[in-house]
């Protein structure tokens, strides 16, 4: 168990709809990181948030949102959802908050969002 | 940006062999590589990782090899065990850089009794 968790483990919606993910992370950590895995694109990084501000952002489509309350949990927000938004999103957390991945990061388990 | 890919989608070795997982990147400008390890219905969990300049690096079980000249750098992993069958990721990382990792998309390692 890494510490890292997320809400909910499966997502079943309709095109068009919105979604929000949720993510927990390690107790003291301070960073955020929401990341894509789909078949045909492997781990995709989408953003970064560092103790409720946006750190780093990476390939995030503009329907796609995220925030990091006070509480340090984040949300995930998927708006106008599309069949190719299909994939598993992945969250983690690190401590530090140096721009970009570090060694330090953990990953929660996924949320499996399928659109149908 | 930086683009990282896997030789290989599949591998397949015996329980105690040694197993090589290789990588390519066509972009010099990582800072470090991670190697993250992936197993079936679970999140990547890091195994080890080689600052750009060094050419090796050791864990336990596990050894990194980077070769900037070819662009190319591998995981081997010693005495492979059942418990390493999984999805391995290699990703090549820019220090203080927004979009600033890409992860190649895989290789298979299935490990047989």
């Amino acid at each position: 168990d890494s510490g890292v968790t997320q809400t909910p483990k499966h997502l079943i919606t309709a095109t068009g709809q919105r979604v929000t993910l949720r993510c927990s992370p390690r107790s003291g950590d301070l960073s955020v990181y929401w990341y894509q895995q789909s078949l045909d694109q492997g781990l995709q990084f989408l953003i970064q948030y560092y103790n409720g501000e946006e750190r780093a952002k990476g390939n995030i489509l503009e329907r796609f949102s995220a925030q990091q309350f006070p509480d340090l949990h984040s949300e995930l927000n998927l708006s106008s959802l599309e069949l190719g938004d299909s994939a598993l999103y992945f969250c983690a957390s690190s401590v530090v908050g140096t721009r970009g991945l570090n060694t330090e990061a953990f990953f929660g388990q996924g949320t499996r969002l399928t659109v149908v | 940006g930086e683009s990282v890919g896997l030789h290989l989608p599949t591998l397949s070795v015996q329980e105690g062999d040694n197993s090589i997982i290789n990588c390519a990147y066509s972009n010099s400008a990582s800072d470090y590589f991670i190697w993250y390890k992936q197993e079936s219905g679970k999140g990547p969990q890091f195994i080890i990782d080689i600052r750009s300049n060094m050419d090796k690096r050791q864990g336990q079980r596990v050894t990194v090899l980077l070769n900037k000249t070819v662009k190319h750098l591998s995981l081997q992993i010693a005495a492979t065990q059942p418990g390493d069958s999984a999805v391995y990721f290699c990703a090549g990382v820019r220090d203080n850089y927004g979009q600033n990792f890409v992860f190649g998309p895989g290789t298979r390692l299935s490990v047989l009794p």
